[in-house]
């Protein structure tokens, strides 16, 4: 069975543009979250996905959001991008059950110059 | 803010047992403890989890005290290749990571 799979897996923007980063979780799956990996702040929950509805967020500002797609598929996507956005964004994938193991993928690493 | 302490770091020799603790004092009825690990540069993998009874999987044992404010997870045999950062998390509806512990594995 594949994996969790990200893409791109290397991105490099300039400030006030935006990106999409994309996530396509195990077959079967239905649950997506999405979290940012910085060294300072370490792995930070931006939001999960659950059957094309968000059903958590974290504490980010509205320019990170999110959308997932009925074969479950997950996009993030970043607007008006800040220098403090570079970081590596992983995904995650689960059947959705609130205990339920999660599957990462590899990540987006983003730099933002 | 993670609801967990681990320590920043931990060394142990090759082959031998890892014992890596985890406090987590205010955890409810209905938290279970969940350990992941990320290898260098790779996304966080699944490592054990259990609710209330010591648990044993392919990689690794838990051992959850009695009161559950703390448990433990054990590598009966470390390897160079368990080299990873180790978070231990309560699961409630998302998962916080905390710092977790970084341990190295001496040759």
């Amino acid at each position: 069975k594949a994996g969790v799979t990200q893409t791109p897996r290397y991105l490099i923007k300039t400030r006030g543009q935006q990106v999409t980063l994309s996530c396509s979780p195990i077959s079967g799956h239905r649950s997506v979250s999405w979290y940012q990996q910085t060294p300072g702040q370490g792995l930070q929950f931006l939001f999960e996905y659950f059957s094309e509805t968000q059903r958590n967020k974290g504490n980010f500002p509205g320019r990170f959001s999110g959308r997932q797609f009925s074969n479950s598929r997950s996009e993030m996507n970043v607007s008006t991008l800040e220098l403090g956005d570079s970081a590596l964004y992983l995904c995650a994938s689960g059947f959705g059950g609130t205990w339920e193991t999660q599957y990462f993928g590899p990540g987006t690493r983003l730099l933002v110059l | 803010d993670a609801k967990t302490t681990q320590p920043n770091s931990m060394e142990s020799n090759e082959e031998e047992p890892v014992h890596l603790p985890c406090n987590h004092s205010t955890i409810s009825g209905t938290d279970y403890i969940h350990w992941y690990r990320q290898l260098p540069s790779q996304g966080p993998e699944y490592v054990i989890h259990g609710l209330t009874s010591n648990v044993n999987n392919r990689m690794a044992s838990l051992a959850i005290a009695e009161d559950r404010k703390s448990s433990t997870l054990i590598l009966h045999r470390a390897t160079l290749r368990d080299a990873a950062v180790y978070y231990c998390i309560l699961l409630d509806d998302k998962i916080i990571f905390g710092k977790g512990t970084r341990l190295h594995i001496l040759p």
